[in-house]
């Protein structure tokens, strides 16, 4: 079985600054997927970034990278420049990269990140 | 492109009631995933379907349907509701070449 913990319920951060949000995972899966999305207090997820188990760089979308350690299995999110749209939920997701369960994810418990002006 | 629509956004229900949910995903997305998220369980995967067929299936009660249409289009359905159904139901779409998964706005259901 697949899990994802996020061990920050709520981080803050100074506008501009970076912010690094964690994820750890556990799985036997040996082709597998992580993925973080953001959801603003409307509901709606949006995806930001995607890391493959067998990626040897890690994954980068304008100011948002994912610090993968398959070792440690840590799939942690880095925010540069933060900025004030930036407050929302942060949820880590994984999901194995099979054809039965490509449409499967499993989601960490979210971080609440807030941007201060 | 458009992206995933949910219809309706909120609903109110009363206990005994049975609700259908409906999902449009991004065009030439073949693939639907329902979740449920609530502040007690968090997000959880409830079913999926692909090309029409059921490919995977959380660990919810027979309460819990859905199908999908020729067109991809999704609905969820949940008969007899409960008070702890009260949710908000994410769908989302992923096409055939990528792993991304697009999520609609959620249908925000309350039960009362």
């Amino acid at each position: 079985a697949q899990k994802i913990t996020q061990t920050q319920p709520g981080m803050f951060v100074q506008e501009k600054e970076a912010v690094t949000l964690d994820c750890t995972y556990d799985t036997s899966d040996q082709s597998y997927g992580l993925f973080w999305y953001k959801q603003p207090s409307s509901g709606e997820m949006i995806f930001l970034i995607y890391q493959g188990s067998y990626d040897e760089q890690n994954a980068t979308e304008g100011r948002y990278s994912l610090n993968f350690q398959k070792a440690r299995k840590s799939a942690n999110l880095v925010i540069s420049a933060s900025q004030l749209g930036d407050s929302a939920m942060y949820f880590c997701a994984m999901r194995e990269l099979t054809y039965t369960n490509a449409g499967k994810s499993t989601f960490g418990d979210g971080t609440t990140l807030t941007v201060k002006p | 492109k458009a992206g995933v629509t949910q219809t309706p956004r909120y609903l109110i229900k009363t206990r005994g009631q049975q609700v259908t949910l409906s999902c449009s995903p991004i065009s030439g997305h073949r693939s639907v995933s329902w979740y449920q998220q609530t502040p007690g369980q968090g997000l959880q995967f409830l079913f999926e379907y692909f090309s029409v067929t059921q490919r995977n299936k959380g660990n919810f009660p027979g309460r819990f349907s859905g199908r999908q249409f020729s067109n991809s289009r999704s609905e969820m359905n949940v008969s007899t509701l409960e008070l702890g159904d009260s949710a908000l139901y994410l769908c989302a779409s992923s096409g055939d070449r990528s792993y991304e998964q697009y999520f609609g706005p959620g249908t925000r259901l309350t039960v009362t």
